[in-house]
């Protein structure tokens, strides 16, 4: 099974709500990433998790809480999110020993915030 | 920023031509990859060279590497109407990868 997948497929929240994202491999990959994407734009690197821990935040804000319950799962808990989140999140999944760091990626959640 | 310059933004050619992106960065590169992302969807690993490699080559892929210039190409030949799409260069290290900023191909029927 070479698939990350991602729930929900799109997701539409106000300001004051509380929602999950969900990612699961079955790769046995060990590091497992959260990226965002605007329109038009690259992926922007969110969060790494290596073997459970999480290992990077590239400065995210709080409303973005992430946590891998684990090896295969990821969440991405949201909450007081902006209107300028809104944007498509991927996640994806690597062997964390490899430094050429191929990355799997799944089909991503399309935020809306209202 | 670390972030790759890639030209052109867009390229609109027809079916059976060859297209050419671009790929630069500021940052010295570690090893290089190629990525494909469909419209809204996932992002696809299409190819990876390593910093020691100058050219590979993938069925109708093409990817140079030049590390004293901090660029690479991607070259599709012979080019089909499924592979219009987004591709993104990505500067590969230990847990981390730096996209660049993407060509949106449009291969015409």
């Amino acid at each position: 099974d070479t698939e990350v997948t991602q729930t929900p497929k799109h997701l539409v929240m106000g300001m004051t709500n509380k929602k999950s994202l969900k990612c699961e491999q079955h790769m046995g990959h060990r590091a497992m990433y959260w990226y965002k994407q605007k329109a038009k734009k690259p992926p922007e690197l969110m969060f790494v998790y290596s073997y459970e821990k999480l290992s990077i935040n590239e400065s995210v804000p709080s409303r973005f809480s992430p946590e891998c319950p684990n090896s295969s799962l990821l969440n991405l808990h949201l909450h007081a999110l902006q209107p300028e989140d809104s944007a498509l999140y991927l996640c994806a999944s690597s062997q964390p020993t490899s430094s050429y760091n191929e990355q799997f990626f799944g089909p991503g959640t399309r935020l809306t915030v209202l | 920023s670390q972030q790759g310059e890639e030209d052109p933004q867009a390229l609109s050619i027809q079916e059976g031509e060859n297209a050419t992106m671009n790929c630069s960065y500021k940052t010295s590169i570690n090893n290089l990859q190629w990525y494909r992302q469909n419209s809204g969807r996932g992002l696809v690993h299409l190819i990876l060279i390593r910093s020691n490699e100058r050219e590979k080559h993938s069925g109708r892929l093409r990817v140079t590497l030049d590390t004293s210039k901090k660029s690479s190409s991607l070259l599709i030949t012979a080019s089909r109407a499924a592979d219009t799409a987004s591709y993104f260069c990505a500067n590969a290290g230990y847990q981390k990868v730096t996209f660049g900023t993407g060509t949106k191909l449009q291969v015409i029927p």
